[in-house]
């Protein structure tokens, strides 16, 4: 299918665990967005990529690692995960050129870490 | 610092009533700034940008640089506007921030 998807849309680990969230695009967009939706702080930009080999901090970075060894993959792995990275996790894509800067975003990836 | 300010974490009007869901930045570049809505069991999407000045849905926004606003405003609010929206700010390097977000209530 054609479009944004993330996997998987549910995940419950405990504390100290490693946990990977895959990011899948099928449009070769070459920016790529790792947010996390937490009440009362909205979305906050955890690390993006203009394109393959090349990422970036935003702004809640830790506890956070990225990699884009392909254009249309963009996992983010929480290499020991907390309680305080419970959450839900949107990845986004978007073009370059005219169409830049605006996000199509996946349907979300729900963590609980016990 | 790049900042954008939802300063209404929930509106609740009722149906036919207009609405104004405020958004405030702080940017000292040439900002482009978006409204995006996330509707019950839909992805986040986005509702409209400044640079296109359009209207979708009944919604429009004005960008005020004086006022360093970009509130959403429409006359009569319908029920199906009930969602989470969010003002996002891009501030150049395809890096864009979000507001806090306002939940809008549409009343019967």
């Amino acid at each position: 299918d054609a479009g944004i998807t993330q996997s998987p849309r549910y995940k419950i680990t405990e504390t100290g665990r490693q946990v990977t969230l895959m990011c899948h695009q099928t449009w070769s967009h070459s920016y790529m967005f790792w947010y996390r939706q937490d009440l009362g702080h909205g979305l906050r930009l955890i690390y993006y990529s203009a394109a393959a080999d090349i990422t970036d901090k935003g702004e809640v970075p830790d506890g956070y690692v990225v990699s884009r060894s392909k254009t249309e993959n963009f996992p983010l792995t929480l290499e020991s995960a907390t309680r305080s990275q419970t959450s839900v996790y949107f990845c986004a894509s978007s073009e370059s050129g005219l169409g830049a800067n605006v996000l199509t975003f996946g349907a979300g990836s729900r963590l609980t870490v016990l | 610092a790049q900042r954008v300010t939802q300063p209404e974490k929930l509106l609740s009007v009722f149906k036919g009533a207009p609405v104004e869901l405020k958004c405030n930045y702080s940017y000292s570049g040439s900002p482009e700034l978006f409204w995006y809505v996330q509707y019950s069991r839909q992805r986040l999407q986005l509702l409209l940008r400044h640079i296109s000045r359009e209207s979708i849905k009944g919604f429009t926004a004005d960008l005020n640089k004086g006022e360093t606003s970009f509130h959403l405003k429409k006359p009569f609010a319908q029920e199906e506007d009930s969602a989470m929206y969010y003002c996002a700010l891009s501030t150049g390097g395809f890096k864009t921030i979000f507001g806090a977000g306002t939940r809008l209530f549409v009343k019967a």
